[in-house]
C-alpha cells in the first residue's frame, strides 16, 4: 500500500532552517509528481510546492519563493524540501502528497502523509 | 489566485441524515475540483476529482456535482465516520486552492 512518512519537523528560531524529508513506498515514486500542502493552526490548507516525476520542473507558492527548496532522490524514494529564512507564518503542518497521475500532474493529490509540524518561534 | 468558498462552515447533522456541501469558486474552474476528507490527526483523504469521479475506494454515498463555479458534496446517508472536515480544492488555475473547509458534526 501507498505510505508517505514525513520527518524533520520540530521547533526553530526566526530566520532560522530546517529540511523536511518525505519517504515514500507502495507505488513507483520515479512515475508520480509529488508535492507539499500545509496547515498552519486553526487554518484550512495551502499548497506550498511541486516537482514533477523527473525533479527538473519545481513551483511554489509567491510566499516561500526564493527561501524555499523542493529536490527528490528517485533512487531513495525521497523527496526532500530545504526551508530557509523561516517566518512565524511559516508554523504549520507540513504534509507530502502524491500527485493522482502517472507522468503529467494533474494537481490533485490522492496520498498523503500524516504530516510533520513546524514551528517558528520569535 | 481562485478563492473558494465553502459554505456552511459547520453542519450539525445526525447520522443517517444526508449531507450536502457547497463550493463556489470565485472565477469557472470548469470541472477541475476535488473534494478531501480530513480528520484530525489524520492525512487527508480524496474523495472526489473532476467534480463528480469518485477517488478509489471511496463508498458510493459521496457524490460530487457542479461546474463553472458552483459544486457540491453530498454524503447520502451518514455513517459515523463520516464526521470530519471537507475541503474543496481546484486546480484549473495555478496555483491549486483550497476552501476553507466544512465541519460535518454530530448533532
Amino acid at each position: 500500500q501507498v505510505q508517505l512518512v514525513e520527518s524533520g519537523g520540530g521547533v526553530v528560531q526566526r530566520g532560522g532552517s530546517l529540511r523536511l524529508a518525505c519517504a515514500a513506498s507502495g507505488f513507483t515514486f520515479n512515475s508520480y509528481g509529488m508535492h507539499w500542502v500545509r496547515q498552519a493552526p486553526g487554518k484550512g490548507l495551502e499548497w506550498v510546492t511541486f516537482i514533477n516525476y523527473h525533479g527538473d520542473q519545481k513551483y511554489y507558492t509567491d510566499s516561500v519563493k526564493g527561501r524555499f527548496t523542493l529536490s527528490r532522490d528517485n533512487s531513495k524514494n525521497t523527496l526532500y524540501l530545504q526551508m530557509n529564512s523561516l517566518r512565524a507564518d511559516d508554523t504549520a503542518v507540513y504534509y507530502c502528497a502524491k500527485d493522482v497521475s502517472v507522468g503529467n500532474a494533474r494537481d490533485y493529490f490522492d496520498y498523503w502523509g500524516q504530516g510533520t509540524l513546524v514551528t517558528v518561534s520569535s | 489566485d481562485i478563492v473558494l468558498t465553502q459554505s456552511p462552515a459547520t453542519l450539525s447533522l445526525s447520522p443517517g441524515e444526508r449531507a450536502t456541501l457547497s463550493c463556489r469558486a470565485s472565477q469557472s474552474v470548469g470541472s477541475q475540483l476535488a473534494w478531501y476528507q480530513h480528520k484530525p490527526g489524520q492525512a487527508p483523504r480524496l474523495l472526489i476529482y473532476d467534480a463528480s469521479d469518485r477517488a478509489t475506494g471511496i463508498p458510493a454515498r459521496f457524490s460530487g456535482s457542479g461546474s463553472g463555479t458552483d459544486f457540491s458534496l453530498t454524503i447520502s446517508s451518514l455513517e459515523p465516520e463520516d464526521f470530519a472536515l471537507y475541503y474543496c480544492q481546484q486546480r484549473s488555475k495555478w496555483p491549486p486552492t483550497f476552501g476553507g473547509g466544512t465541519k460535518v458534526e454530530i448533532k
